[in-house]
């Protein structure tokens, strides 16, 4: 199963909006309506923000969303802030109870 | 509060077994939740290793699957990988985290709660 691709980098401006795919396969996002993101910041376990495609976990702000299209999945980081700063990887279920991970985006805050 | 921790040797050499623990604080591992093992090689992606039910039904990544194994000790409510026969490719952060929890409104297909993760380095 190889790695879902994304992004390496992405950057943006405080306020600004900047979005991140995250591309599968027929075999894993296509297929699956399961798809999560998870943010990692250096020091910090890394922190569920997107589960099942479109759902946000309690207590993670509104400005993170999800969508799926086809083989793409994408995470949008709306009015984007400094602590928004981190790692992004998005996964996805493949079958039988097993995963896989993406590639990593960094965001970087200018 | 509930929380993982990850705790192991930071060293092993090449050929030998890695040993890690993943200690469940505030938290029954006897609940319905599954428990998962996953790591990151410095400077790469995220790489799920494997998930395991208190029950003992485990599901690995198929790459890994002959030299790990995922097991429960509920008494000590903790969890435990072994991989064999590691190389410096098997360097990494190792971090455990709970599967989320199949509901209404929820597949379950996801790692909700994370350790901060150890770093294991192969070398000789």
């Amino acid at each position: 199963q190889s790695a879902l691709t994304q992004p390496a980098s992405v950057s943006g401006s405080p306020g600004q909006s900047i979005t991140i795919s995250c591309t599968g396969t027929s075999n894993d996002v296509g297929d699956y309506d399961f798809v999560s993101w998870y943010q990692e910041q250096p020091g910090k376990a890394p922190k569920l923000i997107i589960y099942d495609v479109s759902r946000r976990p309690s207590g993670v702000s509104n400005r993170f969303s999800g969508s799926k299209s086809g083989n793409t999945a994408s995470l949008t980081i709306s009015g984007l802030q400094a602590e928004d700063e981190a790692d992004y990887y998005c996964s996805s279920f493949t079958g039988s109870a097993t995963y896989v991970f993406g590639t990593g985006t960094q965001v970087t805050v200018l | 509060q509930v929380q993982v921790k990850e705790s192991g040797p930071g060293l092993v050499k090449p050929s030998e077994t890695l040993s890690l623990t993943c200690v469940v604080s505030g938290f029954s591992i006897s609940s319905d939740y599954y428990w998962a093992w996953i790591r990151q090689p410095p400077g790469k992606g995220l790489e799920w290793i494997g998930t395991m039910y208190h029950s003992g039904s485990t599901y690995y990544n198929t790459p890994l699957k002959s030299r790990a194994t995922i097991s429960v000790d509920t008494s000590k409510n903790q969890f435990s990988l072994l991989l064999t026969s590691v190389t410096a490719a098997d360097t990494a952060v190792y971090y455990c985290a709970r599967r989320g929890l199949y509901g209404d409104d929820s597949s379950g297909w996801y790692f909700d709660l994370w350790g901060r993760g150890t770093l294991v380095t192969v070398s000789s």
